[in-house]
């Protein structure tokens, strides 16, 4: 079964600071896909990024990248110039790049909530 | 377009009551799973189904049931409320790798 770990239960940084999430998974899989969602206090899931294991160029949504290195199976989040409205829960998660069934489903790391202090 | 629709928001329910919580996607997606939310825990499959008529099990099925008789609802039921249940659920759905949630249900089991 695959596992996502997320060591950073708490994480801070000053707003327009750069701050970096980690998360590392492990699966025997070698296609897949990795994710990082936002979880305001609204609860509402929100995904910041998508990364297709078999991409080898790093996603990047505007001030949001990753840092996917899949020998060493890690994708960590990089959040640029940070910004009060990115105060939130982040969670890591994987979905098997293989067809059908409970492939399809999310496994979530623990998540880390990130303070933005002004 | 309402995406996943989760109903109700918050519910405080009493030790052995039983409860529905119900979930609609306007979205036409065959895919759709049932998670909890503990604090420093993350989201956990309870369920998940690939269709009408077709459920499966997730990591912590226990004590709770579901049903698909259509494509766009999948309520999850629980018989008989215990603590332990106390938890944030969300419900959502997929096509290919986009995932669309709920906005989450706040039970309290007291």
């Amino acid at each position: 079964a695959q596992t996502v770990t997320q060591s950073q239960p708490e994480m801070s940084v000053q707003e327009a600071e750069t701050v970096t999430l980690s998360c590392t998974y492990d699966t025997s899989e070698s296609d897949y896909y990795l994710f990082w969602y936002k979880q305001p206090p609204s609860r509402q899931m929100i995904l910041v990024i998508r990364q297709e294991a078999y991409k080898q160029q790093n996603a990047t949504e505007n001030r949001f990248s990753v840092n996917f290195q899949k020998a060493a199976k890690s994708f960590s989040l990089k959040i640029s110039d940070s910004q009060l409205g990115d105060a939130a829960m982040y969670f890591c998660a994987y979905r098997s790049g293989n067809s059908g069934g409970s492939n399809y489903k999310l496994t979530f790391g623990k998540g880390t909530l990130l303070t933005v202090n002004p | 377009n309402a995406g996943v629709t989760q109903t109700p928001k918050f519910r405080i329910l009493k030790i052995g009551q039983s409860m529905t919580l119900q979930c609609t996607q306007d979205m036409n997606h065959n895919y759709m799973y049932w998670y909890r939310q503990d604090p420093g825990m993350g989201l956990k499959l309870i369920y998940y189904s690939v269709g009408a008529g077709i459920t499966d099990k997730g990591e912590v099925p226990n004590g709770y049931n579901v049903s698909r008789s259509t494509t766009e609802d999948f309520p999850l039921r629980l018989e008989l409320a215990a603590p332990s249940q106390t938890s944030v659920y969300f419900c959502a759905s997929s096509y290919s790798v986009t995932y669309t949630f709920g906005s989450g249900t706040r039970l309290t089991v007291v």
